[in-house]
């Protein structure tokens, strides 16, 4: 199995709703990451979870709340949104470290109305 | 000044040409190198990747590196009109650390 599975593939919410973006891979992975990306820009970098410990967080909004529970799993909890943080959502893995090849998921694309 | 650098594009070449992308970086601790190729509305694939100086090809695409001129391309042979895409090159330093340039896009038109 080479697939970072990523749900939903598409999300509308609110900006007072609470929801969840999910991410599972079974490679062995330990390396998690989530990414932010707009139309015609590069993914820009949220969150890097290394061997399950939050080891970078680039500064985002509290708004946004990455969990980890296991080595397979990802989720990034999302609460009080702004139009703004509408983009392609996207989980990817590596290895072990930072640095290396990422494997992406197919990425969730959320619209906050 | 922008660490990794590539032509936005549009890069236009006709089917069966070779198509060639460029990217410079400005971290001389970097030692990965990555080939990304994403479709309008999908997620990154990667195509390449390259460790050392040379070349290293993967069927139709071939990946050069030049640590010394901190430069490293994508060329594609026989372009296709499914190669349509944007290529993103990506910088790994020191193991805790990547960097994507903005993307190149490539339009192969039969």
């Amino acid at each position: 199995d080479t697939e970072v599975t990523q749900t939903p593939k598409h999300l509308v919410m609110g900006m007072t709703n609470k929801k969840s973006l999910k991410c599972e891979q079974h490679m062995g992975h330990r390396a998690m990451y989530w990414y932010k990306q707009k139309a015609k820009k590069p993914p820009e970098l949220m969150f890097v979870y290394s061997y399950e410990k939050l080891s970078i967080n680039e500064s985002v909004p509290s708004r946004f709340s990455p969990e980890c529970p296991n080595s397979s799993l990802l989720n990034l909890h999302l609460h009080a949104l702004q139009p703004e943080d509408s983009a392609l959502y996207l989980c990817a893995s590596s290895p072990r470290t930072w640095g290396e090849k990422l494997f992406f998921g197919s990425g969730t694309q959320l619209s906050v109305l | 000044q922008k660490e990794v650098e590539q032509n936005s594009g549009p890069l236009s070449v006709p089917e069966g040409a070779i198509a060639s992308l460029n990217c410079t970086y400005s971290d001389r601790g970097s030692q990965s190198f990555f080939w990304y190729r994403q479709y309008s509305g999908k997620s990154p694939e990667l195509i390449m990747f390259i460790y050392s100086n040379g070349d290293k090809e993967d069927g139709r695409f071939t990946a050069q590196l030049n640590k010394a001129s901190q430069y490293v391309s994508l060329l594609i042979r026989d372009s296709q009109p499914s190669d349509s895409a944007t290529y993103l090159c990506a910088v790994g330093v020191n193991n805790n650390d990547m960097r994507f340039g903005a993307g190149t896009r490539l339009t192969v038109k039969p």
